[in-house]
């Protein structure tokens, strides 16, 4: 299994423009979530789906934020417009069942200037 | 302080010598985890133990839960250069909808040659 992916690894954009995440869970999983990680903030849970749909994005910071999951195969994070303050690793995850382990993609690097 | 919180926050051993570090959450758990994460990389699970059970042992990890002062602790034995990573506890939480965990602010560990 080639476990979570996503893309792109790393993102350099100007503030304004919009930033697309995109992830790839494990095949089977039923759940995904986006994690952000920040020195300052550490990890935050952004939001998670349940077998597509989405159960909790109270960690989504505000509208400029936005997250879909068309299939059980796909995700995208979406940021628009970007600021500076956006600036920081995020993550996808994927799980198999109720609290039970989380398998986490490589992350996106995003930096905004 | 926050659900999940690592003590300490940052640690540097010798290698050969033993880290301990604690993980305290606030609410009832189903289950609590260690994670890794390794500079630049996204977390790996490590272990997972219920909460009805006392202590778990994977390789050189040893975990143990103490539900009545709402605690835990994972103990690495014999100390790599490669055990160099932060450590983090997500604890599943009874009341929590879904698959979420809530990760804690992580442990620093820095493993001397």
């Amino acid at each position: 299994d080639a476990g979570v992916i996503q893309s792109p690894r790393h993102e350099v954009t100007e503030m304004g423009q919009e930033v697309t995440l995109r992830c790839k869970p494990i095949s089977g999983h039923n759940s995904l979530f986006w994690y952000r990680q920040t020195m300052m903030r550490g990890l935050e849970l952004l939001i998670y789906f349940n077998n597509n749909v989405p159960i909790d994005d109270s960690g989504m910071p505000e509208d400029r934020f936005s997250a879909k999951m068309p299939n059980a195969s796909f995700s995208t994070l979406k940021i628009q417009p970007s600021e500076p303050r956006d600036s920081a690793v995020y993550f996808c995850a994927s799980s198999f069942s109720r609290g039970l382990e989380q398998y986490f993609g490589p992350g996106t690097r995003l930096t905004v200037t | 302080s926050q659900q999940g919180e690592e003590d300490p926050q940052a640690l540097s051993i010798q290698e050969g010598e033993n880290a301990t570090m604690n993980c305290s959450y606030k609410t009832s758990i189903n289950n609590l985890q260690w994670y890794r994460q390794n500079s630049g990389r996204g977390l790996v699970h490590l272990i997972l133990i219920r909460s009805n059970e006392r202590e778990k042992h994977s390789g050189r990890l040893r975990v143990t839960l103490d539900t009545s002062k709402k605690s835990s602790s994972l103990l690495i034995t014999a100390s790599r250069a490669a055990d160099t990573a932060s450590y983090f506890c997500a604890t599943d939480l009874v009341k929590a909808a879904g698959n979420k965990l809530t990760f804690g602010g992580g442990t620093r560990v820095l493993v001397k040659p």
